[in-house]
């Protein structure tokens, strides 16, 4: 039973427009979400959280939205740049700090130049 | 700044065989965690541990054992290799005090089991 789940494994968008990338979740328990960037051949790295009681959280180039009543969240880059093609995962923990995080399966962003 | 350390990097092993992947920290976090990444899986927790001493199990924890005999160090022990076991694992750390479960995550280690 997946409770994170990213339906789009890839997406390809032009460099300068805006990228969308989305996440359902179907626990309501999780009280933080968590946007993930992966390059190949490294490890994840941390890009961007919200809270559960926050519905939109934005540093720079990136804003990530949730929306409780429908469990789905979407991060938003804006403009999209080529150095931003990576896997992206939306991850999701429980309230606590918890130590297990959970995530979705990812999806691959391509920013064509 | 080091941050998290995995070794090996890369690793080829026989049906059978055991082996050791090393995690280590020198963000003084208090915890860690193995995960394993599958193609069109996602990253999935093996196990973790919430300080020196006590280590639990995550989704997939079979075919795993660990330890976590200080706070710098999380070693992952394969005990007899099996080809599904074929994978890239990461290790994580966070603070204890991080309530958004923020992870720092090493580099990977590419396993390969014949």
């Amino acid at each position: 039973d997946q409770q994170v789940k990213q339906n789009s494994p890839s997406l390809s968008v032009q460099e300068g427009r805006i990228s969308i990338l989305n996440c359902d979740y179907t626990n309501s328990m999780f009280d933080y979400f968590l946007w993930y960037k992966k390059y190949p051949a490294e490890g994840p790295t941390f890009l961007i959280s919200i809270s559960s009681i926050k519905d939109k959280n934005e540093d720079g180039r990136f804003t990530v939205f949730l929306n409780k009543s429908a469990k789905h969240l979407s991060l938003h880059i804006v403009p999209s740049q080529p150095g931003d093609s990576a896997v992206y995962f939306c991850a999701a923990t429980f309230p606590g700090g918890s130590e297990k995080l959970v995530f979705g399966k990812g999806t691959k962003l391509t920013v064509n130049p | 700044n080091a941050g998290v350390t995995q070794t090996p990097k890369f690793q080829v092993l026989k049906t059978g065989q055991s082996m050791t992947l090393q995690c280590a920290q020198d963000m003084n976090h208090e915890y860690m965690s193995w995960y394993r990444q599958d193609p069109g899986m996602g990253l999935r927790l093996i196990h973790y541990s919430v300080g020196a001493g006590i280590t639990d199990q995550g989704e997939v924890p079979n075919g795993y054992n660990v330890s976590r005999s200080t706070t710098e160090d999380f070693p992952l022990r394969l005990l007899s290799a099996a080809p599904s076991q074929t994978s890239v694992y990461f290790c994580a750390s966070r603070s204890g005090t991080s309530g958004t479960g923020e992870l720092f995550f090493g580099e990977g280690s590419r396993l390969t089991v014949l």
